[in-house]
């Protein structure tokens, strides 16, 4: 399994761009890159998953980079309710179903 | 609502009593998944089935632990003889066609061993 590092903490403020980057250094052919937020005492809340170079939906953007060691995930003007864990997850055991969360990012955005 | 769903919520027990947790996935989704949260870290990977089958367990599922889904729809988490550190929040996820590597996830039943 892939093992992925991505800070610990952010802080940011209302109405600026986020970007949080995560290094997933050996990174297997078929696996997926996942980002998932989550609030205190909910499960997790799938936000965007990519293969390679550029997605994009109405929550975020992922970029990823033509060697797919690295990804970031990018959330345009954020608000006081992005407060949050971030959590970046690659690839999938040997039978192609389970998730490995690492500590995740925790993002404070302040006022 | 059409998420996946999981009863109770919260759940309080003495040390030594049996509990079990049910959790509804998304209903066209095969895969089915649980998870252990504990505060601070990031959820652990239990067990996985798909459809009836259970095919892969965590070595963090010990021999108290048994997972069900028996008509490959919803499933239950039974956990015997609690202990203070099965205290956590146990998290299911569902995943199906045509993006099977995409996990949606319920809101979680906390549970508090005494």
């Amino acid at each position: 399994l892939a093992k992925t590092t991505q800070p610990i903490s952010m802080d940011s403020y209302e109405g600026q761009e986020v970007n949080i980057t995560c290094s997933h250094n050996n990174i297997a052919t078929n696996d997926y890159i996942t980002w998932y937020q989550q609030f205190p005492s909910q499960g997790p809340r799938f936000i965007i998953q990519g293969y390679k170079t550029k997605v994009t939906n109405e929550v975020a953007s992922l970029f990823i980079p033509a060697d797919r060691k690295s990804s970031t995930l990018s959330l345009p003007r954020v608000s006081l309710s992005d407060t949050a864990v971030y959590y970046c997850l690659v690839g999938l055991d040997n039978a192609g179903n389970m998730l490995t969360f690492g500590g995740g990012t925790r993002l404070m955005v302040k006022p | 609502d059409t998420g996946v769903s999981q009863n109770p919520r919260h759940k309080i027990t003495k040390r030594g009593q049996n509990v079990t947790f049910r959790c509804d996935p998304i209903s066209e989704h095969n895969r089915l998944y649980w998870y252990r949260q504990t505060l601070g870290q990031g959820p652990e990977f239990l067990t996985y089935f798909q459809n009836e089958a259970q095919l892969e367990k965590s070595r963090l599922l010990s021999d108290r632990f048994s997972a069900e889904r028996p008509k490959g729809s919803f499933s239950t988490l039974e956990i015997q003889r609690t202990e203070q550190g099965d205290s956590a929040m146990y998290l299911c996820a569902s995943s199906g066609d045509p993006t099977p590597h995409t996990q949606y996830f319920g809101p979680g039943t906390r549970l508090t061993v005494l």
